[in-house]
């Protein structure tokens, strides 16, 4: 069985600063690990996935995501936020069988201050 | 040239009605999805076919029933609607059902039962 925990329902940071998003995962075997963002009354992006290649994923807008196997990690980061930035961001996970499940986290809302 | 296309975009309704959301993809996908997004903005998978072929059906009351009449296609009939079921419901495709594929969403149908 897989789960993922997203550790902050709400993240606020300056324009121009870090962002840092929060995923834990938990997985029986080698999962493949998903960043999805929702901007307002909008359907689901892919910003980024892993699938047991390189640790170190690069997705769209700036956005990366390291694969940390020892802490379950798969937190999403970018240098600078920018105001278009503000929106809904899902961790997602699935396990290793062709009909394993796709388990989204509860998400983090990232707000961005001017 | 929309890649998964839902309609309607919003559906009011009362309670006891009959409504059917559709949803279409031009990707040349052949695994659909339907998800529920409560108000919580919790993102639960509720069924997924692959090839016009059901495989998987989460638990969810047997009022909510799909169907596929091809693979571009699945369609989403609820009966006999309840306050409940008010929430976004997300139509997706990817690729197969391979564990790797990201998914494509599409922008969603706000349903309403009041």
């Amino acid at each position: 069985a897989q789960s993922v925990t997203q550790l902050d329902s709400h993240v606020s940071v300056s324009e121009g600063t870090p962002v840092l998003l929060r995923c834990n995962y938990s997985s029986s075997y080698s999962p493949s690990l998903f960043w999805y963002v929702q901007h307002p009354n909008k359907g689901l992006q892919l910003l980024l996935k892993y699938t047991s290649a390189a640790t170190l994923v690069k997705g769209i807008n700036g956005f990366e995501a390291e694969f940390k196997k020892s802490e379950t990690s798969f937190h999403l980061t970018k240098p600078s936020a920018h105001m278009s930035d503000a929106a809904e961001y899902f961790c997602v996970v699935r396990g290793y069988s062709s009909a394993s499940k796709i388990i989204f986290g509860s998400g983090t809302r990232l707000s961005i201050r001017p | 040239d929309t890649a998964v296309s839902q309609t309607p975009k919003y559906l009011v309704t009362q309670m006891g009605n009959d409504k059917s959301i559709k949803c279409e993809q031009n990707l040349g996908h052949d695994t659909m999805y339907w998800y529920k997004q409560d108000s919580k903005k919790f993102l639960k998978i509720m069924f997924s076919y692959n090839n016009k072929e059901l495989i998987i059906n989460e638990t969810v009351p047997n009022r909510f029933s799909p169907k596929s009449p091809d693979k571009a296609h699945l369609n989403l009939h609820i009966n006999s609607l309840e306050l409940g079921d008010s929430a976004v419901y997300f139509c997706a495709s990817s690729q197969d059902h391979e564990q790797g594929n990201g998914y494509t969403f599409g922008s969603g149908t706000r349903l309403t039962v009041v």
